[in-house]
């Protein structure tokens, strides 16, 4: 069935560091979409990335969509404190299930 | 309403009993989602509902897992026979269509199997 990997699973990084988590599908996409989780929370909606080599910004992050609709990645420059948490990926089939990433926990040390 | 909305928030029980978790999506959401979180890792996709027809059952862990959604809106998770590897975080989420759209998720069912 469809699979839909993340890594790394942890990250720890000083406060001001860069981040970044990728996301690959085993099958081609119709979007994808990325999700915080704060500690004790439930997923909170990103953004959704629809078109091959799409790139969205946020503020400090930065969503990509690969050109084969099948991986992206999420950027986050100058981490805060207030970035904890942990970021799915989300694929979206064409038969409108959605496959959500393992994770990856992001720590910053102040 | 405002959100999604799940019931009960946290729920005991003993191994062998039967519970019933709830989700009342966001009105006028046509998706409808649940997933089961187990401490400290991801979302394991259960069911989806497009109205109150559900497509695709194959995330269902085992026999022992139903659900239904009626009227197109609230629906019903149930597990029969809990065995203590059932407990976790039922999240539901909701969509307001089928082909794209964020998920909006509920606060998620706690579920202590005994």
């Amino acid at each position: 069935g469809q699979q839909v990997m993340q890594i790394p699973q942890y990250q720890h990084v000083q406060e001001g560091e860069d981040f970044t988590t990728y996301c690959n599908s085993s099958t081609t996409l119709s979007n994808i979409q990325w999700y915080k989780q704060r500690p004790g929370g439930h997923p909170v909606f990103l953004i959704q990335l629809v078109k091959s080599g799409e790139v969205k910004k946020q503020k400090r992050l930065t969503f990509q969509f690969g050109e084969a609709k099948k991986n992206s990645s999420l950027h986050i420059t100058a981490t805060q404190t207030t970035d904890v948490g942990t970021y799915f990926c989300a694929g979206r089939t064409s038969y409108d299930k959605v496959i959500f990433g393992p994770g990856t926990s992001l720590s910053v040390i102040p | 309403g405002a959100g999604v909305s799940q019931s009960p928030s946290n729920k005991v029980t003993e191994k062998g009993k039967d519970v019933e978790l709830r989700c009342d999506p966001i009105s006028g959401h046509t998706a409808l989602y649940w997933y089961r979180q187990s401490l400290g890792q991801g979302l394991e996709f259960l069911i989806y509902f497009q109205g109150n027809s559900a497509p695709d059952k194959s995330g269902l862990p085992s026999d022992r897992f139903s659900a239904e959604r009626t009227g197109g809106s609230v629906s019903t998770l149930t597990i029969q026979r809990t065995q203590q590897e059932d407990s976790a975080v039922y999240l539901c989420a909701s969509s307001r269509d089928f082909n794209t759209g964020e998920l909006f998720f509920g606060e998620g069912s706690r579920l202590t199997v005994l």
